[in-house]
């Protein structure tokens, strides 16, 4: 079975600050990442992927996120907040390449402060 | 295109009406999908299909029949509602699963509250 976990329910930065958003995996085959952004009242978008290609990679507006094995993570991080910023922030397994089937984690909310 | 779009938006049921949520999208996409969202919980899949005529269980099936008779749609019933289906209805479309990476694009979401 695979699964993951987000580090707090709430996060709150400064405008301008460094955004760390904080995923732990659990699978049993190698797995498929995925950051999704909810903004309100609206569906999910894809921010990033990690595909068993490159470990650091770079998604939409500005976000990035590093596939470490190791520590079985997969921290998602902007190194300056803006207001837009301000979601809900979903990290995504799939054990699928296509992504299909995904398991989400609980999620943060993201909150940036002027 | 309108990519995956939902009907209603918002809808409220009392215990044990029935419903069916819409999902349509315009993509020719062979994979779809129904996930709920709970708070704290995250989204929950609860049935998927791969082409017309097949569908399959997700994590959490119970209380929820769906069917696929065209590429395009894929509606959720709900025969017997029950206030532990109040939440929030996505819809998901992406091309069939195949040895790549294929976009899954998620529907505005359906708010269903069962009293």
């Amino acid at each position: 079975a695979q699964s993951v976990t987000q580090l707090g329910s709430h996060v709150s930065v400064s405008e301008g600050a460094l955004v760390l958003l904080r995923c732990n995996y659990s699978s049993s085959v190698p797995p498929y990442l995925f950051w999704y952004v909810q903004y309100p009242n609206q569906g999910l978008q894809l921010l990033l992927k990690y595909t068993s290609a490159a470990t650091l990679v770079k998604g939409i507006n500005g976000f990035e996120a590093e596939f470490k094995k190791s520590e079985t993570s997969f921290h998602l991080t902007k190194p300056s907040a803006h207001m837009s910023d301000a979601a809900e922030y979903f990290c995504a397994v799939s054990k699928e390449t296509s992504g299909s089937r995904l398991t989400f984690g609980e999620g943060t909310q993201l909150t940036v402060n002027p | 295109n309108a990519g995956v779009t939902q009907t209603p938006k918002f809808q409220v049921l009392k215990t044990g009406q029935s419903m069916t949520l819409q999902c349509a999208q315009d993509m020719n996409h062979e994979y779809m999908s129904w996930y709920r969202q709970d708070p704290g919980m995250g989204l929950r899949l609860i049935h998927y299909s791969v082409g017309a005529g097949i569908t399959d269980q997700g994590e959490v099936p119970n209380g929820y029949n769906v069917s696929r008779s065209t590429t395009e749609d894929f509606p959720l019933r709900l025969l017997s509602a029950a206030p532990s289906q109040t939440s929030v209805y996505f819809c998901a479309s992406s091309a069939l699963p195949s040895g790549s990476y294929n976009e899954q694009f998620f529907g505005p979401g359906t708010r269903l509250t069962v009293l």
